[in-house]
């Protein structure tokens, strides 16, 4: 049984560089999710994909942010000129869809990628 | 006043004891109700998840809601050292708003 499963576990970057962080989903899960946790938080929602179409972003999200899910399959999320404050656990997470009348889908989540900004 | 309110904890207990860990939230249209258990440099995993009011039970572990005073419990029965971990709860309507997480140390 495969889960979520995200690459790089931990990436340590100077400020100011991008970075890139890929995100495979449970394989018959068509809802792919973002999600930021900081220490001492709950994980906060970033951005979410039903197949290739990018259906909400968080305000959180700023334009330094872009995340794409070309095949529908596996999703990467880039940070442009990274920040101090970017410095995070930045969590996958995928579920199916809801059933027609809306029951709850529960979303799997990965391990994460650990963010540190030097 | 914050979405989901959730008391960092941490909590300690001896090994055997009864765990409660609770939550309040502020909005009504929350239907769905889940918990997760978060081990140290892990992912969130889903432990359990109720939909509107009432109690539900796996194993040790029960999942309680009242709508009505916007409460979420979890309870742990004959709890183990492994049971030590950050547990998070996560109401929902179209998307999950994820309290602070409890920390728990179960203590042998």
């Amino acid at each position: 049984d495969t889960g979520v499963s995200q690459d790089p576990r931990h990436k340590i970057t100077k400020r100011g560089q991008n970075v890139t962080f890929r995100c495979d989903p449970i394989s018959e899960h068509n809802r792919l999710y973002w999600y930021r946790q900081t220490l001492g938080q709950g994980p906060e929602f970033l951005t979410y994909f039903q197949n290739e179409a990018q259906l909400e972003k968080s305000r959180l999200l700023s334009d330094r942010f872009s995340a794409e899910r070309p095949k529908g399959s596996f999703s990467t999320l880039e940070i442009q000129r990274t920040e101090q404050g970017d410095s995070a656990m930045y969590l996958c997470a995928s579920s199916a869809s809801p059933g027609q009348d809306d029951s709850n889908q529960p979303q799997h989540f990965g391990d994460g990628t650990r963010l540190s900004i030097l | 006043q914050k979405e989901v309110e959730q008391d960092p904890g941490p909590l300690s207990v001896p090994e055997g004891a009864i765990v409660s860990l609770n939550c309040t939230y502020s909005n009504s249209a929350f239907q769905y109700f889940m918990w997760y258990r978060q081990y140290s440099r892990k992912g969130p995993e889903l432990l359990m998840y109720t939909y509107s009011s009432g109690n539900k039970e796996d194993g040790r572990f029960t999942a309680q809601v009242d709508k009505s005073s916007k409460y979420i419990s979890l309870f742990i029965r004959d709890s183990q050292p492994s049971d030590s971990a950050t547990y998070l709860c996560a109401p929902r309507d179209d998307k999950i708003i994820f309290g602070k997480g409890t920390r728990l140390h179960i203590l042998p």
